[in-house]
C-alpha cells in the first residue's frame, strides 16, 4: 500500500528560484490538500482540492500554486521561494471532504529556502 | 471560526503510567470530528483516534481513548500504560463538517516524554 507519496523528502532552494512539490495518492481519494508546519504553529492549510479540475486555497495560500488534472496527484509549486517558505510540507488526503474518516498524510518534505 | 487550543506545550509521563493531553476547540458548527495524530522524531504524522460530534460514546483504539465533554468542548486523549515509544508530538484537530469540512484545523501540539 503506497497510500500518499511526496517527493522530494529535502530540498534546498535559493531565494527566488522555484520549485514543486509532487504528491500522490493511490486510494482513489477526492479530497487532497496542502498543509505547512512551522516550530509552535501546528499545521495550516496551504491549498486544498475536492476533485480533478477544482482546487482552492487555504489559510495560508500567497506563493503557492496548484492544480489537480488528475484524481491521484496534487503538486504544490512555489513560484518563487522566499526564506519565509522554508517549512516541513505535508500533503494529506481523504475520500471525501464530508467523510467522517482520518486525513492520511504523506512523509513530509522539508524545504529549506536560503 | 473554528479554533483548537492545546495547553501543555511539553508533558512528561513515568513508563506505565497513564497520561492525558488537553485539547479543547471551538466551533459553531454542530457537526464536526475530532481527530488525534501523532507525529514522532521521524516526521511522519500518524492518525491515532477519532471522535464525531454525534457519537454517544467515548471513542477508543487500543490504548489510546479520548475523553470527549461536549459541553465544555474539550477532547482530551488518554493514553494508558505509556511506552517509551509514544515520547512524540501529539496533535489535536478539528473539521467542521457543514462549515470548513475542507480544512482539518490543528492545535500547536503537545510534546510528551516517557520516562523510563
Amino acid at each position: 500500500n503506497a497510500g500518499v507519496t511526496q517527493t522530494p523528502k529535502f530540498q534546498v532552494l535559493k531565494t527566488g528560484q522555484s520549485m514543486t512539490l509532487q504528491c500522490a495518492q493511490d486510494m482513489n481519494h477526492e479530497y487532497m490538500s496542502w498543509y505547512r508546519q512551522d516550530p509552535g504553529m501546528g499545521l495550516r492549510l496551504i491549498h486544498y482540492s475536492v476533485g480533478a479540475g477544482i482546487t482552492d486555497q487555504g489559510e495560508v495560500p500567497n506563493g503557492y500554486n496548484v492544480s489537480r488534472s488528475t484524481t491521484e496527484d496534487f503538486p504544490l509549486r512555489l513560484l518563487s521561494a522566499a526564506p519565509s517558505q522554508t517549512s516541513v510540507y505535508f500533503c494529506a488526503s481523504s475520500l471525501t471532504a464530508t467523510n467522517t474518516g482520518e486525513l492520511f498524510f504523506g512523509e513530509g518534505s522539508r524545504l529549506t529556502v536560503l | 471560526a473554528q479554533k483548537i487550543t492545546q495547553t501543555q506545550p511539553g508533558m512528561f509521563v513515568q513508563e506505565k503510567e497513564a497520561v492525558t493531553l488537553d485539547c479543547t476547540y471551538d466551533t459553531s458548527d454542530p457537526s464536526y470530528g475530532l481527530f488525534w495524530y501523532k507525529q514522532p522524531s521521524s516526521g511522519e504524522m500518524i492518525f491515532l483516534i477519532y471522535q464525531g460530534s454525534y457519537d454517544q460514546q467515548n471513542a477508543t483504539e487500543g490504548r489510546y481513548s479520548l475523553n470527549f465533554q461536549k459541553a465544555r468542548k474539550s477532547a482530551n486523549l488518554v493514553i494508558s500504560a505509556s511506552q517509551l515509544g509514544d515520547s512524540a508530538m501529539y496533535f489535536c484537530a478539528m473539521r467542521a463538517f457543514r462549515t470548513g469540512a475542507n480544512n482539518l484545523f490543528f492545535g500547536t501540539g503537545t510534546r510528551l516524554t516517557v520516562i523510563p
